[in-house]
Order: structure tokens, then C-alpha cells, then sequence
């Protein structure tokens, strides 16, 4: 799996977009963008993935540079309840096996 | 859909003794795995399976460690003779091979070795 960076934390207002970035520079061509976040004392939690289109479903927008170098996840409308750590991590489709999760991004959502 | 069911959801021991966790996946799911976590890093991955058999296990997974998955469905985790390093969140995913790749996390099982 390619190796994805991240910011560590980041801070958002409710009702607001929140926009979370994330490196992927060593991106090959048949590996997908996945985003998954871990609300405190649960499980990871999926909540999209890409690989070169943009993408929307009812959680949130992923869109994915021409380069496929980086992508950005948009919460539209953040609630207190997206307050997570949010995962992005790189993997090939039908890998078969393990996601590699790195330190992820820790999304405080302040009223 | 009942979500990947984990017992217990603590685990209190002391270094030393065995420990045995349970994962019942999602029914239908034919691949599970488990992954550890610790205070502040992402999960790390130590073994899967598909149906019963174990494909892949981690060099994270020791000695100590040991996984089955007898029947295809719930599958346990034992370790053996627990260290305090081994104090961590155990959790248990589960999907379907070849349909949808997005995995399905249980809500964990917090163990403390003391």
C-alpha cells in the first residue's frame, strides 16, 4: 500500500465543511483512495473510496487531484457527531486482506 | 444485519495468565480480521481468514497469539501467558471476498494486563 500523509488534528466549525487532506505522492495506478474514520471507543467505520473520479455518497465527497497525488475528504455540513479520527489509506482493490492504517487526522467539531 | 458482534467488550488480567476473545462477523461474510490498537495509533493489522483458513498472519502475531475460525464463522483469539505490551484494543472486521472490499469493524474488546 502507498503511503498516505496526513495533519495530525484539525479543528472545524459546526455546520460548516469540513475539508480533510491527505498525501498519497506514491499512488500507483490500481490502487484506490479509502477513507475510513474511528469514533471514540468503536470500531473504524468506512466511509468512502475512490480512484481517480470524484465521489459523493450520503457521508461525504471525496475528490481526488488529476494526478491522483492527493485527495480531500468534504464533510458538508459537520456535525458534533463527525468528531473522529478520520483514516486515509491507499490499497489496491482485491488486495485481499489488510488495510494499513497510518495516524489519521483527529477532527474536533466545536459548536 | 446484526454488525460484527465482540466479547466481552473488557478484559481485566494479570500478566501471566490466558486470554481467549470472540468475534461473531457478519453473517455471510466469508473473510475476518483481526487487528490490534493502541493509545493513539491507527489499528494494526495480525491475521485473516477466508472461510477457515488463515491466509495471512502478521510477525506482529507472536507465538503467544492464536487465532481460529473452526466453522467458517465466529472466530476466537487466544494469547498466552499476557504481557503488559500486550494491553491494547483487539478489534474484528469482517466482509464479503470479491464484492465489496470496504470492511465492517466491531466495536473492539479492551484488554488490560495488569
Amino acid at each position: 500500500d502507498a503511503k498516505t500523509t496526513q495533519p495530525t488534528s484539525m479543528d472545524c466549525a459546526e455546520g460548516r465543511a469540513a475539508n480533510l487532506p491527505c498525501n498519497h505522492s506514491t499512488i500507483s495506478g490500481n490502487e484506490y483512495v479509502y477513507w475510513y474514520r474511528q469514533i471514540h471507543s468503536q470500531g473504524p467505520q468506512y466511509i468512502i473510496h475512490g480512484l481517480k473520479n470524484n465521489e459523493t455518497n450520503e457521508m461525504a465527497s471525496l475528490i481526488i487531484t488529476e494526478d491522483r497525488k492527493s485527495s480531500t475528504l468534504i464533510l458538508p455540513h459537520a456535525t458534533l457527531r463527525d468528531t473522529a479520527v478520520y483514516y486515509c489509506i491507499a490499497r489496491a482493490w482485491a488486495a485481499g486482506n489488510k488495510l494499513t492504517f497510518g495516524g489519521g487526522t483527529r477532527v474536533l467539531v466545536k459548536p | 444485519d446484526t454488525g460484527v458482534s465482540q466479547n466481552p467488550r473488557h478484559k481485566i488480567t494479570k500478566r501471566g495468565q490466558n486470554v481467549t476473545f470472540r468475534c461473531d462477523p457478519i453473517s455471510e461474510h466469508n473473510r475476518l480480521y483481526w487487528y490490534r490498537q493502541t493509545l493513539g495509533q491507527g489499528p494494526e493489522f495480525l491475521t485473516y481468514f477466508q472461510n477457515e483458513a488463515q491466509l495471512e498472519k502478521s510477525r506482529l502475531l507472536s507465538d503467544r497469539f492464536s487465532a481460529e475460525r473452526p466453522k467458517g464463522s465466529f472466530s476466537t483469539l487466544e494469547i498466552q501467558r499476557t504481557e503488559q505490551g500486550d494491553s491494547a484494543m483487539y478489534l474484528c472486521a469482517s466482509n464479503v471476498q470479491g464484492v465489496d472490499e470496504k470492511l465492517f469493524f466491531g466495536s473492539g474488546t479492551q484488554l488490560s494486563v495488569l
